[in-house]
């Protein structure tokens, strides 16, 4: 079974540009989400789908971060403008549909944003 | 917002040594988790705990999930150089959101 897909793996840009991240989740994975981690702590939830409408994102500067999941598989998160303090590694993770008893969400391998 | 406790914040130890980190949280909770995330990777999902009490078992790795149900720990026994990562721990709250605690650094000395 493939796991959950990311790209690119590493992005620099200077503060104020755009950028934008993609995710390919589990096949058949209803739930995705988009995680920020900053170096040092632990992946902060930005935003939650499910299927393809946002069931959190309570937490996403929503002034800056966009993100979206159209057909409800693949997923975007972009930054426009990015600040300095976006520098982190961006980690999206999947999960089939809340409330199973083994619950479990699968995580990418991250994409690493440095702004300058 | 929630905030777990989680320490110690590093560890360095023997190849061959027991370890054990815990995570505290003035809130309760349902559901305890633990994940080991290496180098460039994602975090994975080592022991999930689902009952105040629990103690779980995954080789080497055992968790337990506290009575009082705001606290659960990790232990690795006889520790070898791959266990090398950040231990996190993570609660479960409302809409099957995860907040993760800071992590544990472990650094095994072959």
């Amino acid at each position: 079974e493939a796991g959950v897909a990311q790209s690119p793996r590493y992005k620099i840009i200077e503060k104020r540009q755009s950028v934008a991240f993609w995710c390919n989740p589990i096949s058949g994975h209803a739930t995705l989400y988009w995680y920020q981690q900053i170096l040092g702590q632990g992946p902060k939830l930005l935003i939650q789908f499910q299927n393809n409408g946002v069931v959190d994102d309570s937490q996403l500067p929503k002034d800056r971060f966009s993100a979206e999941r159209l057909k409800g598989v693949d997923s975007t998160l972009k930054i426009q403008p990015a600040k300095l303090e976006d520098s982190a590694v961006y980690l999206c993770a999947s999960s089939q549909v809340p409330g199973l008893a083994l619950y479990e969400q699968y995580f990418g391998p991250g994409t690493r944003l440095t702004v300058t | 917002g929630q905030q777990l406790n989680q320490s110690p914040q590093s560890m360095f130890i023997q190849e061959g040594e027991d370890v054990s980190m815990n995570c505290t949280s003035s809130s309760i909770f349902n559901t305890w988790l633990w994940y080991k995330q290496d180098p460039g990777e994602g975090p994975v999902l080592l022991i999930a705990l689902y009952k105040a009490g629990e103690l779980t078992s995954n080789g080497r790795l055992t968790a337990q999930f506290g009575i009082t149900r705001k606290d659960s720990f990790l232990n690795i026994s006889a520790s070898i150089p791959s266990d090398v990562g950040i231990y996190f721990c993570a609660t479960r709250g409302s809409n099957y959101k995860l907040t993760f605690g800071k992590g544990t650094l472990l650094t095994v000395n072959p």
